[in-house]
Parts: C-alpha cells; sequence; structure tokens
C-alpha cells in the first residue's frame, strides 16, 4: 500500500529559486489537500482540490500554485522562494471531505530556503 | 471561528506512568469531527482516532483512550502504562462536517510528550 507519496523527503533551495513538490496518491481519492507546519505548531492548509481540474486556496496560499490534471497528482509549485517559505509540507488525500473517513498523509517534505 | 488549544506544550513522564494529553476546542457547528494525529519524531503524521459530534462514548484502544466531552468542548487522549516509543508530538484537530468543509482540519499547536525509560 504505497498510500500518499511525496517527494522529494528534502530540499535546500535559494532564495528567489523555484521547485515543485510532487504529490501522488493511488487510493483514488478525489480529496487531495497541501498543508505546511511550520516549527512548534500545527499544520495550515495551504491549497485543496476536490477533483481533478479543480482547486482552491486554503489558508495560507501566498508564494504556490498547484495543479490538478489528474486524480492521482497533485502537485504543489514553489514559485520565488522566499524564507518564509521554510517548513515541512505534508500532501493529503481523503475520499470524503467531510472529514467522515480519514485523511491520509504523506511522510512529509522538508524545505529549506536559505 | 474554529480553534483548538493543546495548552500543554510539552510533558515528560518516566516510562509505565500514565499521561493525558489536553484538547479543548471552539465551533460554532453542530456537526463536525475530531482527531488526534501522533507525530513521530521520523516526522511522518500518524493518524490516531476520529470521533464525530454526535458520538460521547470513550473510545479504548489498547493503551491508549479517549475522553470527548461535549459539556467542556474537551478531547482529551489518555495513554497508560506509558512507553518509549509513545515519544512524539500529538496533534488534535477539528474539522467541520458539512458541504463547505473542503477538509480543512484545523490543528492544535501539538504537544511534545517525552517519555523517558
Amino acid at each position: 500500500n504505497a498510500g500518499v507519496t511525496q517527494t522529494p523527503k528534502f530540499r535546500i533551495l535559494k532564495i528567489g529559486q523555484s521547485m515543485t513538490l510532487q504529490c501522488a496518491q493511488d487510493m483514488n481519492h478525489n480529496y487531495m489537500y497541501w498543508y505546511r507546519q511550520d516549527p512548534g505548531m500545527g499544520l495550515k492548509l495551504i491549497y485543496y482540490s476536490v477533483g481533478a481540474g479543480i482547486t482552491d486556496k486554503g489558508e495560507v496560499p501566498n508564494g504556490y500554485n498547484v495543479s490538478r490534471s489528474t486524480t492521482e497528482d497533485f502537485p504543489l509549485r514553489l514559485e520565488l522562494a522566499a524564507p518564509s517559505q521554510t517548513s515541512v509540507y505534508f500532501c493529503a488525500s481523503s475520499n470524503d471531505r467531510s472529514g467522515g473517513n480519514t485523511i491520509y498523509f504523506g511522510e512529509g517534505s522538508w524545505l529549506t530556503v536559505v | 471561528a474554529q480553534k483548538v488549544t493543546q495548552a500543554q506544550t510539552e510533558i515528560s513522564v518516566v516510562e509505565k506512568e500514565d499521561v493525558t494529553l489536553d484538547c479543548v476546542y471552539e465551533t460554532r457547528d453542530t456537526t463536525y469531527y475530531l482527531f488526534w494525529y501522533k507525530q513521530p519524531p521520523s516526522g511522518e503524521l500518524v493518524f490516531l482516532i476520529r470521533r464525530n459530534s454526535f458520538d460521547e462514548q470513550n473510545e479504548i484502544s489498547g493503551r491508549y483512550s479517549w475522553n470527548f466531552q461535549k459539556s467542556t468542548s474537551s478531547f482529551n487522549f489518555t495513554i497508560t502504562a506509558s512507553q518509549v516509543v509513545d515519544s512524539a508530538v500529538y496533534f488534535c484537530a477539528l474539522i467541520k462536517n458539512y458541504g463547505g468543509s473542503q477538509g480543512n482540519l484545523i490543528f492544535g499547536k501539538g504537544t511534545k510528550l517525552s517519555v523517558k525509560p
């Protein structure tokens, strides 16, 4: 069971560089999410998607972009990386947006912007 | 507004002690779900439990138990006979259960539990 797979696990970026965090799920879930976790804090929602071709902003979307061309993949794009984007990023998926079913998380991607 | 408060930032216990992690939530919704997640030092998030707002029965799973009290808006988590492997950060989270929730889990800041041998 692969579940939710994120790559890369670790990355160091220079200020102003761009990169894409990849996320794939093999559970045929319609709903996918990107969260960030800052040190000593809980997770905050960046973007979410309710299905292929549909995305929307979460609580902290500035500096990020997403796309959802397939049910399986939900990449997160960082444009012009800034030190404030140093964080741990978690991708998640579920088959029910109401919370009635478990939300499955990936293992996280540690990003440092220097 | 919705909010989850975990007032205990860090807790340190000795192995075999019982420990309770507190979670207090705020919501105006009558229907919602509460979660507990474990984040071990390796960093991944491990799902522990989900509880809906209409089910106030306490739950026990091995050494873990959860006490949900709507009257005090609390969803506390107790580990009985703690073990070193329980050392982790534990997060309580809340989600609305209606069409507009979009899966937005509201997380507390977490409680770091250290279990010493």
